[in-house]
């Protein structure tokens, strides 16, 4: 069974870029999380996404966005790119039924502001 | 708020047991999970807890008090792979699904 996959692995952008980050979730699979991973912070709650819909945000500004596909893959979009944004994005994915189920993470997107 | 404690770094000897402590204060709590994370990898699933008391996986091992806020993940036998980070993480009721992530504590498996 493959695992949650991510691309692009890295991606360099320059400050005030547009960044889209791709995730597909493990089949079977219709939730789809999104957390950043700052350099010596620990992982933080981006976006939570469901059967399409945006169910739960963290505490991220409104240029953090994205949306889930009818086949459950997702984009994480980040506009107006500023130097702190430097960081490991991971999607994880997880069944839906009930808050118990674990979220199985893929090996994220590297993104460098430049 | 939302506050996850684990201690920074662990050093352990092959073979041995270690026990890697992590406390807890959320607004709610349905449930506590153990992630393993090797340096430029993915988070692995290890454990969940919900109830009190110990879950036992193999050499892995996680404890849970609610009433304390507190739980450990208790690594038998250790080996050279299990140096890693090890990942607890909260999920508050309030929020559904999201994760809330501790710090992370890095353990280092000497021979």
């Amino acid at each position: 069974e493959a695992g949650v996959t991510q691309s692009p692995t890295h991606l360099i952008k320059t400050r005030g870029q547009q960044a889209t980050l791709r995730c597909s979730p493990i089949s079977g699979h219709t939730s789809v999380y999104w957390y950043q991973q700052a350099l010596g912070l620990g992982l933080q709650f981006l976006l939570w996404y469901d059967e399409g819909e945006e169910r739960n945000r963290g505490n991220f500004p409104p240029r953090f966005s994205g949306r889930q596909f009818p086949n459950y893959s997702s984009e994480l979009n980040v506009n107006a790119l500023e130097l702190e944004d430097s960081a490991l994005y991971l999607c994880a994915s997880s069944l839906r039924t009930g808050r118990n189920q674990p979220q199985h993470f893929g090996d994220g997107t590297r993104l460098s502001i430049l | 708020g939302q506050n996850i404690d684990q201690p920074t770094e662990m050093t352990a000897t092959e073979g041995a047991i270690v026990q890697i402590n992590c406390t807890y204060q959320t607004s709610g709590f349905n449930g506590l999970f153990w992630y393993q994370q090797h340096a430029g990898e993915a988070p692995t699933f290890l454990s969940y807890n919900v109830l009190d008391g110990l879950e036992e996986k193999g050499r892995f091992s996680s404890f849970l008090s609610r009433s304390k806020g507190y739980s450990y993940l208790l690594l038998k036998e250790l080996q050279m792979k299990d140096s890693a980070s090890y990942l607890c993480a909260v999920t508050p009721e309030k929020y559904g699904n999201k994760l809330v992530f501790g710090a992370g504590t890095i353990l280092r498996v000497k021979s």
